[in-house]
């Protein structure tokens, strides 16, 4: 089962800076299975990219993702007050099981 | 709109059982693989378990393998979670979740707003 390791567990920063969010594979993952998520306090998950790099419906490009193999990462640039939230990767293959990262906590 | 909405969370002894319940609206479940995510009090997300768009594919986490199925009744557009011999670590709330692919991947693209499982004496 592959594990996904995100780094920092908490991200302090101010409106308008730039957030880089960190997700680890333990071993290479397919770049197509690889999502995050945004969760704010007291609400669902949303989806926010998926296939490492595809924003969803809805999504400001002030997020974006990149990554490849074992290394992924997910940047807001120009941080607004409503990104201030949880955010998780995901990895979810051609089968089960899906894992999820712990989450890094993005807070003013 | 597109929505899924659960219900059937509660109160539950160690031991007991509870059905879940995820109805969808907006959309046809018959063409969506469906998952169960849970998150507990405080904590991150945790996959639960997957079912295909026709049910003929079940597959749960191993904490919850042989406790928990997932089946689904395309007709009334549902989805449901059966879960049995409950223990305290399966305090949670619980999702449902849309399956989404494309070309470019694969994704929970619709989620429910949960029910809250509690499981104690």
């Amino acid at each position: 089962e592959i594990v996904l390791t995100q780094s920092p567990g908490t991200l302090s920063l101010s409106p308008g800076e730039r957030a880089t969010l960190s997700c680890r594979a333990s071993q290479t993952v397919t770049s197509t299975y690889l999502a995050w998520y945004q969760q704010r306090p007291g609400q669902t998950p949303r989806l926010l990219i998926y296939g490492a790099s595809s924003r969803a419906t809805g999504i400001p490009d002030r997020f974006s993702g990149s990554g490849s193999g074992t290394d992924f990462t997910l940047t807001i640039s120009g941080l607004e007050p409503e990104d201030f939230a949880v955010y998780y990767c995901q990895h979810y293959g051609i089968a089960p099981p899906c894992t999820f990262g712990q989450g890094t906590k993005l807070e003013i | 709109e597109v929505q899924l909405v659960e219900s059937g969370g509660g109160l539950v002894q160690p031991g007991g059982s509870l059905r879940l319940s995820c109805v969808a609206s907006g959309f046809s479940i018959s063409t969506y693989e469906m998952n169960w995510v849970r998150q507990r009090p405080g904590k991150g997300l945790e996959w639960v378990s997957y079912i295909d768009g026709s049910g003929g594919a079940m597959f749960c986490a191993d904490s919850v393998k042989g406790r928990f199925t997932s089946s689904r009744d395309n007709a009334k557009n549902s989805l449901y979670l059966e879960m049995n011999n409950l223990r305290a670590e399966d305090t949670a709330l619980y999702y449902c979740a849309r399956d989404y692919f494309d070309a470019s991947g694969t994704a929970f693209d619709i989620w429910g707003q949960g029910t809250l499982v509690t499981v104690s004496s």
